[in-house]
């Protein structure tokens, strides 16, 4: 079956220092990713999506880079700020519905 | 305010009893899912709806039983047959199942 991966559990920034968070997916055929954040007793809220036309797509601070020959995308906080402080993960539209990767602890200190 | 809803946002259960958990939304989305989370891990799917009427079981269905009777409705019981039910429940809905999923803000399962 397909399965989406982070490539590291935790990170730990400085507030200020820009942030990257790495995603892998297995199914070459995914067309839609998105990255989620996830704050402790909450539920996920979308962040950025990008679909497979693209390479890259810019938000408020954050942009979302996709290699497809690699099958990898990264998401890309700019000026991490303490209240960025969650889990990050990825999905990726599969086979019948979304996989979501397992998740990254972004950890920012001032 | 358009969005999702669960209830309640703590609940307790006793040894050989079901629980339901409640999940409305009024995006008028076609999909509803239902989600586990225990700690440190990611989101395990338990069931999906793609349609009123009609619900497929996740990767952990074993325990559960979901209804879909209405579109803004999709509640989740938790049997006695699952044993181990201790966990924080997602509910997330999408206008199919290809797209964006928009979470609840969840209901954490305790067992007494």
């Amino acid at each position: 079956g397909e399965s989406v991966g982070l490539h590291l559990p935790t990170l730990s920034v400085q507030e200020g220092d820009n942030s990257i968070i790495n995603c892998a997916y297995s199914n070459s055929a995914s067309d839609y990713f998105i990255w989620y954040k996830q704050e402790s007793g909450k539920g996920p809220q979308f962040i950025i999506d990008i679909r497979s036309n693209m390479d890259k797509r810019q938000g408020q601070r954050v942009t979302v880079l996709l290699n497809k020959t690699v099958k990898h995308l990264s998401l890309q906080i700019a000026a991490t700020q303490p209240g960025d402080s969650a889990v990050y993960f990825c999905a990726a539209a599969g086979y019948s519905t979304l996989t979501f990767g397992k998740g990254t602890m972004l950890l920012v200190s001032p | 305010d358009g969005g999702i809803t669960q209830s309640p946002k703590y609940l307790f259960r006793k040894e050989g009893q079901n629980v339901t958990l409640s999940c409305e939304q009024n995006l008028n989305h076609d999909a509803m899912y239902w989600y586990r989370q225990d700690p440190g891990q990611g989101l395990r799917l338990i069931y999906y709806s793609q349609i009123v009427n009609d619900f497929q079981k996740g990767d952990i269905a074993e325990g559960y039983s979901v209804s879909r009777e209405k579109k803004e409705s999709f509640p989740l019981t938790v049997t006695s047959a699952q044993k181990n039910p201790t966990a924080f429940y997602l509910c997330a809905s999408s206008t199919t199942t290809q797209e964006t999923q928009y979470f609840g803000p969840g209901t954490r399962l305790l067992v007494l």
